[in-house]
């Protein structure tokens, strides 16, 4: 059973701040790995994605990932209460993907 | 910017009624998904498609669900007899290229189907 964990949170942070964002997964021979936004209510929207091993920076955002520990992160700096919302962590294998359940982000003006 | 679409946003249905549920991905893209999201949980694969036929599909897509492309456009996720347990927002995906090395290889969502089985 491949598995991607994340910390539920809720994960508060003053605006401004950086919030820190973790995921495992499980299935070592996983290769590709995203970030997506969902506010309450809408679709998960695409943030970044990653595939090696190391930093990707875009923006306010970096996403690292750590092959070795099966680990993947994303960095958020400069929050804005307009972050607030449930990022998920996903894991694309060739013809699906898994999520994460998400960490809640509550970012406080 | 091209955009996957969905109809209907909401479906009411009573438990044992069929549903169809529609998706239009964006018009280059090769891979079609259906994810499921009970509310307040996680995210759930169901099942993806390329060439015309099922690549994969989870534990979850069992006989009572179905897909297909009728056209060269839409794409569509069938419940043949709903279940209370089949409430949930069911979003369509749709992605350009395939392989984990590829690029092109995110997975765009659309706005999805709240269907609410009573």
């Amino acid at each position: 059973q491949k598995e991607v964990e994340q910390n539920s949170g809720p994960l508060s942070v003053p605006e401004g701040a950086i919030a820190s964002l973790n995921c495992t997964y499980s299935d070592r021979g996983s290769q590709s790995f995203f970030w997506y936004r969902q506010y309450s209510g809408k679709s998960p929207e695409l943030i970044m994605f990653i595939y090696s091993n190391g930093d990707k920076e875009d923006g306010r955002f970096t996403a690292q990932l750590n092959k070795a520990s099966q680990y993947v992160s994303l960095l958020i700096r400069d929050s804005q209460p307009s972050d607030s919302a449930t990022y998920l962590c996903a894991v694309n294998e060739a013809h699906d993907m898994r999520f994460g359940a998400g960490t809640r982000l509550t970012v406080k003006p | 910017e091209p955009e996957v679409t969905q109809t209907p946003s909401h479906q009411v249905t009573q438990m044992g009624q069929e549903v169809i549920l529609r998706c239009v991905p964006i018009s280059n893209h090769l891979y079609f998904y259906w994810y499921r999201q009970i509310l307040g949980q996680k995210v759930e694969f169901l099942v993806s498609f390329y060439n015309n036929e099922i690549s994969e599909k989870s534990e979850i897509f069992d006989d009572q669900f179905s897909v297909e492309r009728p056209d060269g456009s839409n794409f569509t996720l069938k419940i043949r007899s709903t279940k209370l347990e089949d409430s949930a927002m069911y979003f369509c995906a749709s992605r350009r290229s395939g392989g984990a090395f590829y690029s092109y290889n995110e997975q765009f969502f659309g706005p999805g189907t709240r269907l609410t089985v009573l």
